[in-house]
């Protein structure tokens, strides 16, 4: 199975900071033959099911907000909020979709500084 | 509008068995591989099963295999999951999650399994 690590478990920042969360995985997620990372970020507040923020580890799902955005490949990913808002409050997951079975991160919770 | 709704959970006893169901709506059911992810209290998302859009391929993690199966009926746009052999560490949120290209985009509200004594 292929394991994801996130870091940190969680994180405090200010409204209006940027906030930075950091995925590994233990084996490369990258489809050398189209150069495409199955990789996603979702994020879930307290009572509600995850929502999809980011496919192919930085397509931005439709609807999500620009302060949003993913980078990385291979094996290293980041999840980046450029601009805390106080509704970004939630656990947000990184999971990979390269091999079966499924696997998700631990989790990073953003909370308010 | 894409909308997945779980039905069936409840409390349970050790070894029992149970049946859920998820109506989907908002989108041609038939087209998608579907999935379950069950989250237990307080704890992370784990990948239970999907199931290919005809149903004739199945996958399962392999804490469920040879106890639950996966199973649809594209005709009225359902999805199951029947767990037999309940543990006390299948007690969770199972959340049914439209699948593309394996990765998942829309998810269901979540029904809850309480296995307990």
């Amino acid at each position: 199975d292929i394991v994801m690590t996130q870091s940190p478990d969680s994180l405090a920042v200010s409204l209006g900071e940027r906030a930075t969360i950091n995925c590994k995985s233990s084996q490369s997620v990258l489809r050398t033959s189209d150069n495409k990372n199955f990789l996603t970020w979702f994020q879930q507040k307290p009572g509600q099911p995850p929502q999809l923020l980011i496919y192919w580890a930085s397509t931005r799902q439709s609807g999500v907000p620009d302060r949003f955005s993913g980078s990385g490949s291979g094996t290293d990913f980041t999840l980046t909020i450029s601009s805390l808002q106080a509704e970004d409050v939630a656990v947000y997951y990184c999971q990979q979709y390269y091999d079966l079975p499924l696997t998700f991160g631990g989790g990073t919770k953003v909370e308010v500084k | 509008e894409v909308q997945l709704v779980e039905s069936g959970g409840g409390l349970i006893h050790p070894g029992e068995s149970l049946r859920l169901s998820c109506e989907a709506s908002g989108f041609t059911f038939g087209n998608y591989w579907v999935d379950w992810v069950r989250q237990a209290p307080g704890k992370g998302l784990v990948w239970v099963s999907r199931i290919s859009p005809d149903g004739s391929i199945t996958n399962y993690a392999n804490s469920v295999k040879g106890r639950f199966t996966i199973s649809r009926d594209n005709a009225r746009s359902a999805l199951y999951l029947q767990m037999h052999s309940l543990r006390f560490e299948d007690t969770a949120v199972y959340f049914c999650v439209r699948d593309v290209d394996r990765y998942l985009d829309y998810w269901g509200q979540g029904t809850l399994v309480t296995v307990s004594s």
